[in-house]
């Protein structure tokens, strides 16, 4: 099976800095990685999806994420934020192969004050 | 608006009772896939269905039971509900078994009182 570890639980940060959501995932077999953004009330949006190829991948929003495999980690990355950006981030993988559910992490809430 | 579409948004029922929730998947979609998000155990897998058949199951329990219709909407089926059933049950949809890219619906919060 897989796992995903998003070290922060909150990230406070001001307007127009940038951020870092960290994600970490463990498994026996080759993934696929993702983050999806939830907004109060709402359901899950895709971001940003690794499936194979060059590791920097960019998303909606201004967002990118990195895939290093030595490290298994999939960070969330973008150079300014925006108030519109507060939400929580959930970090998720899936198998490429077999059962293809996703594996969710316990979410980082991105807070950005103005 | 992911063109998933979930039914009721809210439900509020009693310990004990049965409760039925609907997914419309987005057209063209063969799979869909139920999840839970409580706040004790956060986002998870329930049950995957692909074009009428079951393909895997997560931490479901015994006392929940779900389908996939000839239409390929699906229901999710909870009974004997106790108060820790209560959460935010999620359908998502994908256009295939291989899940490189699932659409979730707005979910249905779940309240058992």
């Amino acid at each position: 099976a897989q796992s995903v570890t998003q070290l922060d639980s909150q990230v406070p940060v001001f307007e127009e800095a940038p951020v870092e959501l960290r994600c970490n995932y463990s498994s026996s077999v080759s993934v696929y990685l993702f983050w999806y953004v939830q907004y109060p009330n709402q359901g899950l949006q895709l971001l940003l999806k690794y499936l194979s190829g060059s590791t920097l991948v960019k998303g909606i929003n201004g967002f990118e994420a990195e895939f290093n495999k030595s490290q298994t980690s999939f960070h969330l990355r973008k150079p300014s934020v925006h108030i519109s950006d507060t939400a929580e981030y959930f970090c998720a993988v899936s198998a490429q192969t077999g059962a293809n559910n996703l594996f969710f992490g316990t979410g980082t809430r991105l807070t950005v004050i103005p | 608006d992911s063109g998933v579409t979930q039914t009721p948004k809210h439900l509020i029922t009693a310990t004990g009772q049965r409760v039925t929730l609907r997914c419309s998947p987005r057209s063209g979609d063969l799979s869909v896939y139920w999840y839970q998000q409580s706040l004790d155990q956060g986002l998870q897998f329930l049950i995957h269905y692909y074009n009428g058949e079951e393909r895997a199951k997560g931490n479901i329990l015994e006392r929940f039971s779900a389908q996939q219709f000839p239409d390929l909407h699906s229901e999710l089926n909870l009974s004997s509900l106790e108060l820790g059933d209560s959460a935010l049950y999620f359908c998502a949809s994908s256009v295939d078994a291989g899940n490189t890219e699932a659409f979730f619906g707005q979910g249905t919060r779940l309240t058992v009182v």
